[in-house]
C-alpha cells in the first residue's frame, strides 16, 4: 500500500517563482492537511481540508493555497516564492479528523 | 488554541537506559498522538492514544486526559531510537486538526 505520497522531495526553487507541492493518498481518508516544519521547531498547520470540495486555514496560510476538487489530491501552491518559505513541508491525511493520522515524507524546499 | 508542551527539550541517553518523555496540553483533547521523527526526516506514527495505556515493544504510553498529560516510555533504549518525539493532539475547539508540540530531542550513545 502506497499511503500517502508527496513530490517533488526536494526542490530549489528562485524567490518570486511559483510552484506546487503535490500530495496524494490512497488510503480514502476524508481529511488531508499541509504542515511546515522549520528546522529546530515542530510543524505548524497552513491549510487543511475535511473533505473534498472544502479547505481551510490553519495557523500559517499566508503565501500559500491549496484546492481539493477530488478525495485523493490536495496540492498545496506557492503563488510567488519568497526565502521565508524555504522549508519542510509535509502532507497528512486521516479519516474523518478525529483518527490517526499519517504523514507523507515530506518535500524540502529550499527559496533561494 | 490548544497549547501543547513537552518535556525535556533534549534527552543524551547511554545505551540500554530507559527514560520518559512528558506531553502536557492545555484543553481536552479526541486525539492524541505520538510520533518518532528519525534522522531522515520521516514522522513515524508510534502510539493513538486520547486515553489509557499502549505497549509496542519497547516503547509504551499512557494518556491521563483528565489531567491533561500523556507519557511515552523507551525501556532499553537503542541508538536507533535517536530522533526527535513530536506529541500531537486534537480537540473540537480547534476543528479536529493536529496541533504539535515542540519535540522532545532524543540521542542514544552506544
Amino acid at each position: 500500500t502506497a499511503g500517502i505520497t508527496q513530490a517533488p522531495t526536494s526542490q530549489i526553487l528562485a524567490a518570486g517563482r511559483s510552484m506546487t507541492l503535490r500530495c496524494t493518498q490512497d488510503m480514502r481518508h476524508n481529511a488531508m492537511y499541509w504542515y511546515r516544519q522549520d528546522l529546530g521547531l515542530g510543524l505548524r498547520l497552513i491549510h487543511y481540508s475535511n473533505t473534498a470540495g472544502t479547505t481551510g486555514k490553519g495557523e500559517v496560510p499566508d503565501g500559500y493555497s491549496v484546492s481539493r476538487a477530488n478525495t485523493d489530491d490536495f496540492p498545496l501552491t506557492l503563488a510567488s516564492a519568497v526565502p521565508s518559505q524555504t522549508s519542510v513541508y509535509f502532507c497528512a491525511s486521516s479519516l474523518e479528523g478525529r483518527t490517526e493520522a499519517f504523514f507523507g515524507q515530506g518535500t524540502r524546499l529550499t527559496v533561494v | 488554541g490548544i497549547q501543547v508542551e513537552q518535556s525535556p527539550p533534549d534527552l543524551i541517553l547511554q545505551e540500554g537506559a530507559n527514560s520518559t518523555l512528558r506531553c502536557n496540553f492545555s484543553d481536552s483533547v479526541n486525539n492524541l498522538q505520538w510520533f518518532h521523527q528519525n534522522p531522515w526526516g520521516q514522522l513515524i506514527n508510534l502510539f493513538y492514544i486520547p486515553s489509557g495505556t499502549k505497549q509496542n515493544g519497547r516503547l509504551s504510553a499512557t494518556t491521563v486526559a483528565t489531567e491533561r498529560y500523556s507519557l511515552l516510555y523507551i525501556s532499553s533504549s537503542q541508538t536507533t531510537d535517536s530522533g526527535v518525539y513530536f506529541c500531537a493532539v486534537e480537540n473540537r475547539a480547534a476543528g479536529n486538526k493536529l496541533t504539535f508540540g515542540g519535540g522532545t530531542r532524543v540521542l542514544v550513545k552506544p
